[in-house]
């Protein structure tokens, strides 16, 4: 049973342009969100994070929307670059327990010139 | 030196065959976690460690075992591997309080 779904595995956005990332939840526990990079050949970094106390969190071009009604959260890009190319997983945990986050299955993101 | 070190990066081997992969860590973060990652299902967890003496299963845990011999140093072993397990390994380190993870590189098996 998947709990965190990214339902697009894969995404393809001109440079400049917005990349628009989602991932949808089913646990109503989870209250704090993460999105990881990854290249190839390379263990995924984290990139931002957001708790459910809030609905936005930014970090230069990035920056994550958590919608808890809806149960889902995005991460938009703006601008693209080539560079930004990899493949994206959301995670969720619940804070105050053992920390185990739990991931999508990654979206993959292809920045085009 | 990377943060997190994962040895071997490649292998191969038979089915029926024991490998161990290893986890080393410079962080010095006391939770440690095993996760495999497979094409359409993302990254799943193995086990995880929250120190020395701490061991505790995640959703895949069957056909695999761990040791924390050192709060730096985590290994995973599969007893006798099959073709299913044929995955790429990622070791993280984590700490009480902060949810960001530090992975390493990866272990990229194969079993034949």
């Amino acid at each position: 049973d998947q709990q965190v779904k990214q339902n697009s595995p894969s995404l393809s956005v001109q440079e400049g342009r917005i990349s628009i990332l989602n991932c949808d939840y089913t646990n109503s526990m989870f209250d704090y969100f993460l999105w990881y990079k990854k290249y190839p050949a390379e263990g995924p970094t984290f990139l931002i994070s957001i708790s459910s106390i809030k609905d936005k969190n930014e970090d230069g071009r990035f920056t994550v929307f958590l919608n808890k009604s809806a149960k889902h959260l995005s991460l938009h890009i703006v601008p693209s670059q080539p560079g930004d190319s990899a493949v994206y997983f959301c995670a969720a945990d619940i804070t105050g327990t053992a920390s185990k986050l739990t991931f999508g299955t990654g979206t993959r993101l292809q920045v085009t010139l | 030196d990377a943060d997190v070190t994962q040895t071997p990066r490649n292998r191969i081997t038979k089915t029926g065959k024991r490998i161990m992969l290893e986890c080393s860590q410079t962080k010095g973060h006391d939770r440690m976690y095993w996760y495999r990652q497979d094409p359409g299902l993302g990254l799943r967890l193995i086990y995880y460690s929250f120190d020395v003496k701490d061991i505790n299963k995640g959703e895949i845990s069957d056909g695999y075992s761990v040791s924390r011999q050192a709060q730096a140093k985590f290994s995973l072993s599969l007893e006798s591997a099959i073709p299913n397990q044929t995955a790429l390994y990622f070791c993280a380190t984590g700490s009480a309080g902060n949810y960001g993870y530090t992975f390493g590189s990866g272990t990229r098996l194969t079993v034949v």
